[in-house]
């Protein structure tokens, strides 16, 4: 157990739907990050929030978005989700700045049908 | 164009010491080069990270040459439990704090 909690483990939709997805950073950890991890992309940076506040994008579409709580947890929400969307996502945290060693969750593996 | 770039896959046998090397032409005076492992269906986890010169710890050397334009990752005496994916991360201060993962190397370990 690395600290850093994801959940759902799995996720099956369809095409068009909204999914949220839900990351517990590890504890004392400020930074979470979002990256999508998928066979033709292989990880990809999304996006970085540091206790609440948007610090950093990637390559996160329009249709995504995220936040972090008061209490340090962070959502990924997917819109209008297409079949490409379909890959694992990983949440991970971190108490220092980006050059710092990530923990990893183990993610959600969300496929679009 | 901040870019980093592993091979695709290398082959080692137990007790060998394995060297994995990236590319990152574009790294500038404070980018951080770290290294994951992954295994198949969880999160990358961390192995090592550097700045410049020489670092090691329990598990792994990473070595980091002058000019800073590439990094080896080296494990010694490997195992079979450490057939796995290995990715070089670097952060990208000078280009807008990019975060650019490599392709990952995918290291097979025989007996």
């Amino acid at each position: 157990d690395s600290g850093v909690t994801q959940t759902p483990k799995h996720l099956i939709t369809a095409t068009g739907q909204r999914v949220t997805l839900r990351c517990s950073p590890r504890s004392g950890d400020l930074s979470v990050y979002w990256y999508q991890q998928s066979l033709d992309q292989g990880l990809q940076f999304l996006i970085q929030y540091y206790n609440g506040e948007e610090r950093a994008k990637g390559n996160i579409l329009e249709r995504f978005s995220a936040q972090q709580f008061p209490d340090l947890h962070s959502e990924l929400n997917l819109s209008s989700l297409e079949l490409g969307d379909s890959a694992l996502y990983f949440c991970a945290s971190t108490d220092g700045g980006m050059g710092y060693g990530y923990t990893f969750g183990s993610g959600t593996r969300l496929t679009v049908v | 164009l901040a870019k980093t770039t592993q091979p695709i896959s290398m082959d080692s046998y137990e007790g060998q010491e394995v060297n994995i090397t990236c590319s990152h032409n574009n790294i500038a005076t404070n980018d951080y080069i770290t290294w994951y492992q992954q295994f198949p269906s969880q999160g990358p986890r961390f192995i090592i990270q550097g700045y410049k010169t020489k670092v090691t710890n329990e598990v792994a050397s990473l070595f980091i040459p002058a000019d800073r334009k590439s990094s080896t990752l080296s494990l010694p005496r490997v195992s079979l439990s450490d057939t796995a994916v290995y990715y070089c991360l670097v952060v990208f201060y000078s280009s807008a704090s990019k975060i650019i993962f490599g392709s990952g190397t995918r290291l097979s370990i025989r007996p």
